[in-house]
């Protein structure tokens, strides 16, 4: 069975410093495996997918997450914080064609 | 990347009453749309999908009779919650993937509705 852990439930960061956001996962094939970011009453945005390709991921806003898969885990990172990062950030394995789960999601917050 | 809108964005109903969710896929078709509950501060639980033409398949623990799913064409899918309870206030997410994208590819989201029964 496939399952995903996010380690940090909140996570707090100063501007401009960096960002690691901790995911776990679980799986019993080659997963694919995703970061989603959710701003507050809204729907979720794609932040990169990993897929079988390069373990580095890029994504978009200079997120970036590699996949190690002796460590079972896909760690987002991003270098310098901006307010504008504040959310929550989910990360999800999904091991068929369709079937998404998602860890218990990260609340980031960027202080001033 | 692909659109999924959802509507109503939001809605307040009395208790007792049914509430109809919209989701679409605009610039593609969905054989399959997601159906996800998400509860204040917590992660998205998934409660169905929904299947073009045929019967949704529902999660262990979600009501068929309480949560009504129609995938009646190929870019639209409704949940109604019937008979709503103010339990029932949540968050409702939709997702599609663009089967034109290939095998495995991302899932879009819709914006989610934020139902609240009084």
């Amino acid at each position: 069975a496939q399952s995903v852990t996010q380690l940090d439930s909140h996570v707090s960061v100063s501007e401009g410093t960096p960002v690691l956001l901790r995911c776990n996962y679980s799986s019993s094939y080659s997963p694919s495996l995703f970061w989603y970011v959710q701003h507050p009453n809204k729907g979720l945005q794609l932040l990169l997918k990993y897929t079988s390709a390069a373990t580095l991921v890029k994504g978009i806003n200079g997120f970036e997450a590699e996949f190690k898969k002796s460590e079972t885990s896909f760690h987002l990172t991003k270098p310098s914080a901006h307010m504008s990062d504040a959310a929550e950030y989910f990360c999800v394995v999904s091991e068929g064609t369709y079937k998404y789960i998602f860890g218990t999601g990260t609340r980031l917050k960027v202080l001033a | 990347g692909a659109v999924v809108s959802q509507h109503p964005s939001w809605v307040i109903c009395k208790s007792g009453t049914s509430v109809k969710i919209e989701c679409r896929s605009l610039d593609f078709q969905a054989t399959t749309m997601f159906w996800y509950r998400q509860f204040p501060k917590q992660s998205l639980m998934l409660m169905a999908t929904s299947n073009e033409g045929s019967k949704a398949t529902y999660e262990q623990g979600v009501e068929k009779d309480k949560f009504l799913i129609n995938h009646a064409s190929l870019t639209l899918s409704t949940l109604t919650v019937t008979s709503a309870h103010p339990e029932d206030s949540s968050f409702y997410i939709c997702s599609a993937r663009d089967p034109g994208q290939g095998a495995v590819t991302e899932a879009f989201f819709g914006q989610g509705t934020r139902l609240t029964v009084v």
